[in-house]
């Protein structure tokens, strides 16, 4: 079993709704977390930065950790076509410690 | 501006023959990586430096090595291309921080095809 699990999708919506995506994690030490956007051909940039439990909210993102269920999401407010692109959730134990990425989801947006 | 520098972008080259990959970041980050991705595919890691003359292998095998003579540079060597090294490669690179971890910061990747 994969130390972090995120479904590949592909994730598709109309424009205007809002995206939901999840990533689970068996490692409980885990206490930095991060969502990365990469389009096509490109490499991933940071969406998302959060530490330990909580909610972080930044324009039409919002990135939730729930450290008890071991488990973290982000959500896409009013999606648009530009954000089509593989979603990918990454985390670590330490200050410093290497990432573990998830395996990524596709998510389509369609006008 | 700082960033991470990936060259080439493309490479098509013929079974056999050597080729570098080169990385190069302007942020004085003393961590660096490579991840091997295929379309479609999660990430894997294949090599890693923690500084100068430090370098280590990750978590898939790889054929290829790597070097870190100066912390801005970070060159990925195959000695011998074969069909089964096309992919695309990602250098990422972060600070080293003891009181938090912002992630990585990639480059855009080399797409290497061997024919």
């Amino acid at each position: 079993q994969k130390e972090v699990e995120q479904d590949p999708g592909p994730l598709s919506v109309p424009e205007g709704a809002i995206v939901s995506l999840n990533c689970t994690y068996s490692n409980s030490a885990f206490q930095y977390f991060m969502w990365y956007r990469q389009y096509s051909r490109k490499g991933p940039e940071l969406l998302m930065y959060t530490y330990s439990s909580g909610n972080k909210e930044d324009g039409r993102f919002t990135a939730q950790v729930d450290k008890s269920s071991k488990y973290i999401s982000l959500f896409i407010r009013d999606s648009q076509p530009s954000d089509s692109a593989t979603y990918l959730c990454a985390m670590s134990q330490w200050a410093g410690n290497k990432l573990t990425f998830g395996g990524g989801t596709r998510v389509l947006v369609k006008p | 501006e700082a960033d991470i520098y990936q060259t080439p972008r493309y490479l098509v080259i013929g079974t056999g023959k050597k080729i570098t990959l080169e990385c190069s970041q302007t942020m004085g980050h003393d961590k660096m990586y490579w991840y091997q991705q295929d379309p479609g595919m999660e990430l894997h890691l294949i090599h890693y430096s923690y500084g100068v003359n430090s370098t280590e292998k990750g978590d898939l095998s790889s054929e290829s090595t790597v070097s870190r003579i100066r912390t801005e540079h970070f060159p990925l060597t195959l000695e011998s291309a074969r069909p089964s090294h096309t992919s695309q490669y990602l250098c990422a690179s972060s600070p080293q921080n003891y009181q938090t971890n912002y992630g990585y910061t990639f480059g855009s990747g080399t797409r290497l095809t061997v024919v």
